[in-house]
Parts: structure tokens; sequence; C-alpha cells
């Protein structure tokens, strides 16, 4: 069974900190991804990385930054977290970019205040 | 230009069937139907995929229109587990750059 794992699964950040979102996977997918939800806007995507040390802007990166260090670990940092930076993150693993191979960790729900 | 139109909601009764409709009038030729699912506090999983007619696995059911504008997800005999939000996605069988998940259908199941 494929297994991507999020960590913490709840934080609470005060406005202007940093904050940093883990996931693990080991399904040796490839390809990660990170994506937030909203209430009335679903999911939407922040950061992809297809290897290993480097990674690419999804639909909405600004105000986040992504770190993928190795194949199994992809972060996700907000240098200066905003109140508009309240959600639900989640991250993804694929294998090859195949749209029916991505799967989902649990989420984090991030409170910033 | 949104790529896919669903009802926001549906609901229905333990032991219903629920069909889920999907308007995809510009899919292209190379693009496949996936149907992911969200249930409350999980991230989607997928359910089904198909390109046309028709294709059934153990948790559902997929019928798609002769000229494929048009695809339904079929749920039969839903019980409570089967609340959830019900993606419909349209993309290339390979799309690196994540999946667009729109606002789906959310299903309520009542006892």
């Amino acid at each position: 069974e494929a297994a991507v794992t999020q960590s913490p699964r709840s934080k609470v950040a005060v406005t202007g900190g940093k904050v940093t979102l883990s996931c693990h996977q080991t399904n040796n997918h490839d390809y990660m991804y990170w994506y937030r939800q909203d209430t009335g806007h679903g999911l939407r995507l922040i950061h992809y990385s297809y290897v290993a040390d480097s990674t690419e802007k999804g639909d909405i990166p600004d105000g986040y930054k992504a770190s993928r260090p190795s194949q199994e670990n992809f972060s996700l940092i907000l240098e200066l977290a905003s109140l508009s930076q309240t959600a639900v993150y989640f991250c993804a693993s694929s294998d090859w970019g195949s749209a029916e191979t991505l799967y989902f960790g649990s989420g984090t729900r991030l409170t910033v205040l | 230009l949104a790529k896919t139109t669903q009802p926001p909601s549906m609901e229905a009764y333990e032991g219903q069937e629920v069909n889920v409709s999907c308007s995809h009038t510009n899919i292209a030729t190379s693009e496949y139907i996936y149907w992911y699912r969200q249930v409350p506090h999980q991230g989607p999983q997928f359910i089904i995929q198909g390109y046309k007619d028709y294709v059934v696995n153990e948790v559902a059911s997929l019928f798609i229109s002769a000229d494929r504008k048009l695809s339904t997800l079929s749920l039969p005999w839903v019980s409570l587990r089967d609340a959830a939000v019900y993606y419909c996605i349209v993309t290339d069988m390979n799309y690196a750059q994540g999946l667009t998940f729109g606002l789906g259908t959310r299903v309520s199941v009542f006892p």
C-alpha cells in the first residue's frame, strides 16, 4: 500500500513566523506535490518536484518555498507566515507523473494567528 | 474556462445507487477521465479512470458518452462510508505538473 506521511498533523503559527511542513513517502515515486485546500477553492497546487534537489512552481507558489532533499522527502516552507495561509495542506506522490497513481497524505491543518 | 462541470452536491440514502455526472465538452483526444474522492480529514483517493465506453472496478463504474463529452460515475448500494467529495478530472495520462482539482460533488448519504 502506497504511503505518504505528513507532519505535523496540525500546527498553530504566528504571523511573520517561519513554518515548515514535512512530507515523507515510501512509494519510491519520483514526483511529489504540495497542495493547499481552502473552503470554496478545492485543491490548488503550490509546488512540485520530479527529482531530488529540484523543485518547480505550481499554480500558487507566492509566499511558499519547497525543498526536496531526497526522493522520499519533500518540505513546504513558509518563511513569513500570513493569515491568508491558514489552510489544510496536502502532500502527494506520483509514479512517473501518472494521473492514476497520485497518492495523498492525510493533510496538515495550519492555522496562522 | 473550467475543463469539467459537476453538480455541487447530491444526496442519497444507504443502499441507493448514486450517479454523479461530469461534463467535459472540450475534452481532447489525448485526454482521459479520472475520478477521485475525498472523505473528511483525508486527501483525495483515486477511484477509477476511463477513456471511452464503460469501465467497472470493485468500487464504482464509469460510463462515458459516445462523444466523450459526458461521463457518469455510478456508485452502487452506497453506504455511509461513501459520503465524500467526488472529483472528476480530465487530463492526459501522464501529467507530471500535477492534477487540477475543481470543487467536486459533495455526496451526502443518510441512514
